[in-house]
């Protein structure tokens, strides 16, 4: 079956600096890929969504860039604030099969 | 537009009863799933219902079950619960196709005694 990771468990970075969230997938004819985030005692929000005939799509201080490659996927989040302290997770499909989550942390 | 709900957001049942947790997509949105996560298991697909009928069916026990009804509004039930069943229950909606985006309720955290 399709498989959907990510690298790390956690990660912390500086208030101001970039953050980049790792994800690996396991089916090479997954065609669409969003990265939820999740906040404390909330459901899953979206933040991005890409598409497998792209390789980087930007949002608002976010970018996803996907390697078909190698099956890997990338959050970058540019200039963190405390308010992006969440865990990140990557999906695919419709039948969404979600990785395991990165717990981003903030630091002051 | 309004997001996504679910009620009740809160929920403590023992063994053995059954509960019915509801969602009511965004409006306009024809797709609804349901997910169950937990801190062991992550995020698991339950089911998702498109225009009254179940489109998709994850790999759960038969003890969970759903419905949709002509307005788009779901209910997932769960019949004798178990203490393992305890999770918070998220369902999303979209508009249906291969590549829309699900948005999430708030989910409903049920608690089994």
């Amino acid at each position: 079956g399709e498989s959907v990771g990510l690298h790390l468990p956690t990660l912390s970075v500086q208030e101001g600096d970039n953050s980049i969230i790792n994800c690996a997938y396991s089916n090479s004819a997954s065609d669409y890929f969003i990265w939820y985030k999740q906040e404390s005692g909330k459901g899953p929000q979206f933040i991005i969504d890409i598409r497998s005939n792209m390789d980087k799509r930007q949002g608002q201080r976010v970018t996803v860039l996907l390697n078909k490659t190698v099956k890997h996927l990338s959050l970058q989040i540019a200039a963190t604030q405390p308010g992006d302290s969440a865990v990140y997770f990557c999906a695919s499909g419709r039948q969404l099969t979600f990785g395991s989550g990165t717990q981003l942390t903030v630091l002051p | 537009k309004a997001g996504v709900t679910q009620t009740p957001r809160y929920l403590i049942k023992t063994r053995g009863q059954q509960v019915t947790l509801s969602c009511s997509p965004i409006s306009g949105h024809r797709s609804v799933s349901w997910y169950q996560q937990t801190p062991g298991q992550g995020l698991q697909f339950l089911f998702e219902y498109f225009s009254e009928t179940q489109r998709n069916k994850g790999n759960f026990p038969g003890r969970f079950s759903g419905r949709q009804f002509s307005n788009s509004r779901s209910e997932m039930n769960v019949s004798t619960l178990e203490l393992g069943d305890s999770a918070l229950y998220l369902c999303a909606s979209s508009r249906g196709g291969e590549k829309e985006t699900q948005y999430f309720g708030p989910g409903t955290r049920l608690l089994v005694l």
